[in-house]
């Protein structure tokens, strides 16, 4: 079955450990996006890939890191300068990259970092 | 002013019910639209997307986009408990941007 697989669900850290979120997509998309979600919140773009070895910032990219270096795989490292790290984050993917591409959606990470 | 705005409920009806959620919006460059759903400790799922104003039906579901008024809706016909999640509104531009979602609950 194709789709988009995050791992772990669950992650506790330390506060001051950077801590390294997957996702995996199979589905031969382009793009790669990394959501936070927090309650009462939309959703909150952090960082974005339309193609291997690039990604832009989104709106909250501060304390966040990625990589892209392959095109099944867009991991997002939550470093020790992000402020508020506990949330849901949400990877997604699309097959272009563009506003006519729809989203799709992994099961998330809920990080908590206490 | 957000982007989108979405009246986050709770909604709670019983099963059979019609059920109407709806979102606004304030840029008139956005054309393409979507709604998903989203079961508790899961990721959004798509459920509709549909471009410019008009309708778009799949089985019990309905989306509707009047772009005059920069309002979108999703109607659900005779609800069931396992549409009870939280709904999300999306529309692209130049890039996504979400409503925060409406918690929808349907009683047995």
């Amino acid at each position: 079955d194709g789709g988009i697989t995050q791992s772990p669900k669950y992650l506790f850290r330390k506060e001051g450990q950077n801590v390294t979120l997957s996702c995996e997509q199979n589905l031969n998309h382009d793009a790669m996006y990394w959501y936070r979600q927090d309650p009462g919140q939309g959703l909150r773009l952090i960082y974005y890939s339309q193609i291997v070895n690039d990604f832009q910032k989104g709106d909250i990219a501060e304390g966040y890191s990625v990589s892209r270096e392959k095109k099944e795989s867009f991991p997002l490292t939550v470093t020790s300068a992000q402020k508020n790290p506990t949330a849901f984050y949400l990877c997604a993917s699309s097959i272009s990259g563009q506003p006519d591409s729809p989203l799709h959606f992994g099961n998330g990470t809920r990080l908590t970092v206490t | 002013q957000k982007e989108v705005e979405q009246d986050p409920g709770p909604l709670s009806v019983p099963e059979g019910a019609i059920v109407s959620l709806n979102c606004t919006y304030s840029n008139s460059a956005f054309q393409y639209f979507m709604w998903y759903r989203q079961y508790s400790r899961k990721g959004p799922e798509l459920l509709m997307y549909t471009y410019s104003s008009g309708n778009k039906e799949d089985g019990r579901f309905t989306a509707q986009v009047d772009k005059s008024s920069k309002y979108i809706s999703l109607f659900i016909r005779d609800s069931q408990p396992s549409d009870s999640a939280t709904y999300l509104c999306a529309m692209s531009g130049n890039q996504f941007y979400f409503g925060t979602g409406t918690s929808l609950t349907v009683i047995p």
